[in-house]
């Protein structure tokens, strides 16, 4: 099973609602991931955990925080988000950060739509 | 500056054709290189390649990596609808443990 779930699959929100992103995986991977993907653009890398702590925060604008309560949930809180930050969010996972034998499994992403 | 370039950038076929597509690097730390397919939504994890020469098989795609060019190819025989998407290369760099990604290229199979 190499399945990463995420809800909601659509979000609409306005500017000062404070809403949650979540991400779910059971493959036992170590590693989550969350991206970014405007339209007919490459994903963008925010942030990265590895053992349940943050190892990488790609400057993400603090209105994005981050949280990894255990090993197999990633959530991403939102609070008086932009327009220009409507986007997909995917998440991904893999078995462990830095290996050589890293193969990260995308989410099927959440279409955030802030008004 | 780490790059990853791919092309072309979009590619039109009909049922039955073969397609190559192109994905170039400048990566300081070359860890491993990887192809995904991404219809509607998330990609979707094709192949990984970390050894020059060997080819990966899944069906009728297919991928190979030139470590001395850099460079990989991405090879799709007897294409079909169900093949339309865009393929991204994604290249992981091992200073930053990142996955650099090529802008993609898009595909449409026509009947």
């Amino acid at each position: 099973d190499t399945e990463v779930t995420q809800t909601p699959k659509h979000l609409v929100m306005g500017m000062t609602n404070k809403k949650s992103l979540k991400c779910e995986q059971h493959m036992g991977h170590r590693a989550m991931y969350w991206y970014k993907q405007k339209a007919k653009k490459p994903p963008e890398l925010m942030f990265v955990y590895s053992y349940e702590k943050l190892s990488i925060n790609e400057s993400v604008p603090s209105r994005f925080s981050p949280e990894c309560p255990n090993s197999s949930l990633l959530n991403l809180h939102l609070h008086a988000l932009q327009p220009e930050d409507s986007a997909l969010y995917l998440c991904a996972s893999s078995q462990v950060h830095s290996s050589l034998t890293d193969t990260q499994y995308f989410g099927p992403g959440t279409r955030l739509t802030v008004l | 500056e780490d790059k990853v370039v791919q092309s072309p950038l979009s590619l039109v076929v009909h049922e039955g054709d073969t397609v190559t597509l192109n994905c170039s690097y400048e990566v300081t730390n070359f860890r491993s290189l990887l192809w995904y397919k991404q219809e509607k939504k998330a990609p979707t994890f094709l192949f990984m390649l970390t050894s020059s020469g060997i080819e990966k098989k899944s069906g009728r795609l297919s991928s190979i990596l030139d470590k001395k060019e850099l460079f990989s190819i991405l090879n799709i025989t007897a294409t079909q609808t169900g093949d339309s998407a865009i393929y991204l290369c994604a290249v992981e760099e091992g200073n930053t443990d990142k996955l650099i990604f090529g802008t993609g290229t898009r595909l449409q199979v026509f009947p």
